[in-house]
């Protein structure tokens, strides 16, 4: 059982907007920056947001994150076919003094 | 731009050690600024952190992993690798290596290779 909590599953149709969220604790969320990550099989992972919300070059500014208290989001906006994917949120925990991962939130754009 | 790629067995026994390297290309293995590091994937499960290790050698380490892992850099092939001992079907997992900002954020990752512990 992941430290960070993830809805399993998210579904939006084209063009829609999708809240993925992350919960977690004071001890990670709560005193850290969260980053995100998108998982498409067979591909490498991609950094979508790090330091909670900010977009590494590249990545469209469709997607965004935030973060309050001990919980983050991730906004997809605009959805497309290609945003198909597992995203997963992460942070340092400073109880566990390590990076923790959520479950991960399988999006279907139907 | 940064390319990684891992390299090693894709099938280990029980109870031996899994070895993986991490090809580094278009740029150097780890900076100051930067961490090598690895995460793995269960089947069916998600991402778990194993560790990092900086360009000065210093290292970090899933704590319930601590006991089996060491991480090295060798600067002069560009790659970094890892050791996990004592593997068991647990360990059966995707493993990824990645360049980290500051050991927690994962900007660049390889493809990942599978890797399975069975008999």
């Amino acid at each position: 059982q992941s430290v960070l909590t993830q809805s399993p599953s998210a579904s939006g149709t084209p063009g829609q907007r999708v809240t993925i969220s992350c919960s977690g604790s004071s001890s990670n969320i709560g005193s850290n920056a969260v980053i995100w990550y998108q998982l498409l099989p067979g591909t490498a992972p991609k950094l979508l947001i790090y330091s909670s919300n900010q977009r590494p070059s590249g990545v469209p500014d469709r997607f965004s994150g935030s973060k309050s208290g001990t919980s983050a989001s991730l906004a997809i906006s605009g959805l497309q076919s290609e945003d198909e994917a597992i995203y997963y949120c992460s942070t340092w925990d400073d109880s566990l003094k390590g990076v923790i991962f959520g479950g991960g939130t399988k999006l279907t754009v139907l | 731009q940064v390319q990684l790629q891992e390299s090693g067995p894709g099938l280990v026994k029980p109870s031996e050690t899994l070895s993986l390297s991490c090809i580094v290309s278009s740029g150097s293995v780890a900076t100051d600024s930067h961490y090598s590091s690895w995460i793995r994937q269960s089947p069916g499960k998600g991402l778990e952190w194993i560790g990092y290790i900086s360009y000065s050698g210093s290292t970090n380490y899933n704590p319930s992993l601590r006991s089996r892992v060491t991480m090295s850099v060798d600067k002069a092939k560009n790659q970094f690798s890892l050791r996990l001992t004592s593997v068991t079907a647990a360990d059966t997992a995707v493993y990824f290596c990645a360049s980290s900002v500051g050991g927690t954020t994962f900007d660049i990752w390889g493809q990942g290779i599978a890797v399975t512990v069975s008999s």
